[in-house]
């Protein structure tokens, strides 16, 4: 079946580092990919999302690029924030009612 | 614009008692419902999901179930809880009248239960 498998945390970084999340899926047909985030004691909004291959989403300074020859959905940030601190949630969604989410990657952001 | 509602926000119970956690959707008809939960430090694992009124998924065959009695009520039970069962429970919302896979989940503030 359909899965999400993303880079385990905790993840740390100092204030302006560069981020980098992987995320890869398997799946039959072609998803729709997701990123969530999660931010402590709260439940997850949606941070950006791509619908096809090449598709590049964006939102809030992150991005990720929807690539099918490597089924990856990486996220990037250029410079992060202490704000950016949560938890961060791949998925993946084709036909039917269900996503599919990842195990989730918790960063953590030092100022 | 839709809402999302949860209640309780936080709740601690006895092993071997009731439960009845309640979500409701504002600004939005027939929509799509979920429960997930979350345990500490894990990922999501959907519960239930309903595609209508009456209409109820199972996915965890466990102690729990869920109802929809109204379009936008969606109600998680258990009659007795489990150690096992404390973790983050979060309900969600996605359009409803299709399964389209550009659809987005929309969560809300979730329900923390400590059972004991």
């Amino acid at each position: 079946g359909d899965s999400v498998t993303q880079m385990e945390g905790p993840v740390t970084l100092s204030e302006e580092a560069f981020l980098t999340i992987n995320c890869t899926y398997t799946a039959t047909g072609y998803p729709s990919l997701f990123w969530y985030v999660q931010y402590p004691g709260e439940g997850l909004q949606l941070l950006l999302k791509a619908t096809k291959a090449d598709d590049k989403g964006s939102n809030k300074g992150f991005e990720a690029t929807y690539r099918k020859e490597t089924t990856s959905f990486h996220l990037e940030k250029g410079s992060v924030q202490v704000s950016d601190s949560a938890v961060y949630f791949c998925a993946l969604k084709g036909g039917g009612f269900k996503t599919i989410f990842g195990a989730g990657t918790r960063l953590f952001v030092k100022a | 614009s839709q809402t999302i509602h949860q209640w309780p926000a936080t709740l601690v119970q006895p092993v071997g008692s009731p439960l009845s956690l309640e979500c409701t959707v504002e600004g939005t008809s027939n929509p799509n419902l979920y429960w997930y939960r979350q345990a500490a430090g894990r990922g999501l694992q959907l519960l239930f999901y309903s595609v209508g009124i009456g209409q109820i998924s199972s996915e965890v065959p466990q102690n729990l179930s869920a109802s929809r009695p109204q379009d936008r009520q969606f109600i998680l039970s258990s009659k007795k809880l489990l150690l096992s069962d404390s973790g983050f429970y979060l309900c969600a919302w996605s359009l409803g009248g299709t399964s389209g896979k550009t659809d987005t989940q929309y969560f809300g503030p979730g329900t923390r239960l400590t059972v004991l």
